[in-house]
Formats: structure tokens, sequence, C-alpha cells
């Protein structure tokens, strides 16, 4: 099982201001890489799929990078709707054998 | 636009089964897989399997194989997790998603499930 390892666990971070988030794979996962934002009460939303493209309406201060086993998502300016949980996720297995990491909370400083 | 929508809350004793449906719409059924994600009160999110809409071919998490069980029904673009000898921490969130060989891209909207005496 491919493990995905996220830190920090908490970030404060002040509105406007980066943030930065880091994913780990324990192998490579290629590119198959994809973050979601999740906010209390709800589902998880796609952000991010194949590492670095945006999906559909997500604006363009989130951004991915990394290929392999090191993964980054970054916010470039804070807004109070992104305080949220946020989650990574592989699915570079066949069959699909998908895994999460752990969840980073970006909480207001 | 592409919808999933789930069956409501359910309430079980341990050691009973439960059964969570999720209606697709919007989109050729067949064409995408299924995924089922849980999250327990507080926690992230667990990947427990992925069902094929096409031919119905699965692939659970080694953890929960034996008590788990993905179905579809084309005729109604619906599919189906069953989940036996429940336990207290089963207790969670159930979420059916439409992807699996590559992300997901929609969610339903969750069934919570509670397990207790």
């Amino acid at each position: 099982e491919i493990v995905m390892t996220q830190s920090p666990a908490t970030l404060s971070v002040s509105p406007g201001e980066r943030a930065t988030l880091s994913c780990r794979a324990s192998q490579s996962v290629s590119s198959n890489l994809a973050w979601y934002q999740q906010k209390p009460g709800q589902a998880p939303r796609l952000l991010i799929y194949g590492a670095s493209t945006r999906a559909t309406g997500i604006p363009a201060r989130f951004s991915g990078s990394g290929s392999g086993t090191e993964f980054t998502l970054t916010i470039s300016s804070l807004q109070s709707e992104d305080f949220a949980v946020y989650y990574c996720q592989q699915y570079n297995n066949w069959p699909p054998a998908l895994t999460f990491g752990g969840g980073t909370k970006v909480e207001i400083k | 636009q592409v919808q999933l929508v789930q069956s409501g809350a359910e309430v079980k004793k341990p050691g009973a089964s439960v059964k969570v449906s999720c209606k697709a719409s919007g989109y050729t059924f067949t064409s995408y897989g299924i995924s089922w994600v849980r999250q327990a009160p507080g926690q992230g999110l667990e990947w427990m399997g992925w069902i094929s809409a096409y031919n119905g071919n699965t692939n659970y998490a080694q953890k929960l194989q034996g008590r788990v069980t993905m179905t579809t029904d084309t005729s109604t673009s619906t599919a189906y997790m069953e989940l036996r000898s429940l336990r207290s921490d089963d207790t969670a969130v159930y979420y059916c998603a439409r992807g699996g060989s590559y992300p997901i891209d929609y969610w339903g909207q969750g069934t919570l499930v509670t397990v207790s005496s």
C-alpha cells in the first residue's frame, strides 16, 4: 500500500498570506496526485489533479507542483473561504487502490 | 449536471449490516467507476474500495476484505455498498464518489452510519 504523509498537520496563516502544504508518497506515484479541500459538514472538493492541473472553477491562487514522491499545494494569498482541511490522494494503481494523506488543517492565525 | 445522491442516515447495532445506495445522474453511468470513502468523526478520509460501473469489477481495501461488498445496478444508475459485521469503529460518514483510476471529481452528500448498542 502506498502511504501518503502530509505536513504540517496544522498551518496557521493570516489572510492574504501564502500557504504551502506538503505531501510525500512512500513510493513514486508519477503525477497521479490530487488535492482536495474539505470544509466542516461538506464533502471534499477536487482542487488539483495530475499534480498541477486546476479542476474546473478552481481559482488561480491554488497551484500544485511535484512528481514522483514529493508534492506541494500552494495557496498564494489566503482568502477567508480557504480556511479548511486539505487532503492529498494518489491514484496511481491499477486496479484502483487509492490512498489519502492524513490532511492539513489551514486555520486563521 | 453530475449528481450522486445517497440514501439517508442509518443507526445499526453491532454485528448488523448496512447497505448504502448512491444514485448517479447527469452522465453515462457505465463510463466511470465509483469509489467509496468513509470518514470517522473528526478523522481523515479512508478509501474503502472501487467498482467499475462498466463490468462490475471491484477492488477493496485490504482491511475491509470479507466484510464489504460493492455492487451496481446499471438499469437505475445506482451503486451500492454493503458493510457487514458492523463494529463501533465503523461509525462514520460514508461517501460515494465518481473516480478511482483517475481523480475523484464528484462526491455524494454523504451518509452517516452510526453503530451503537
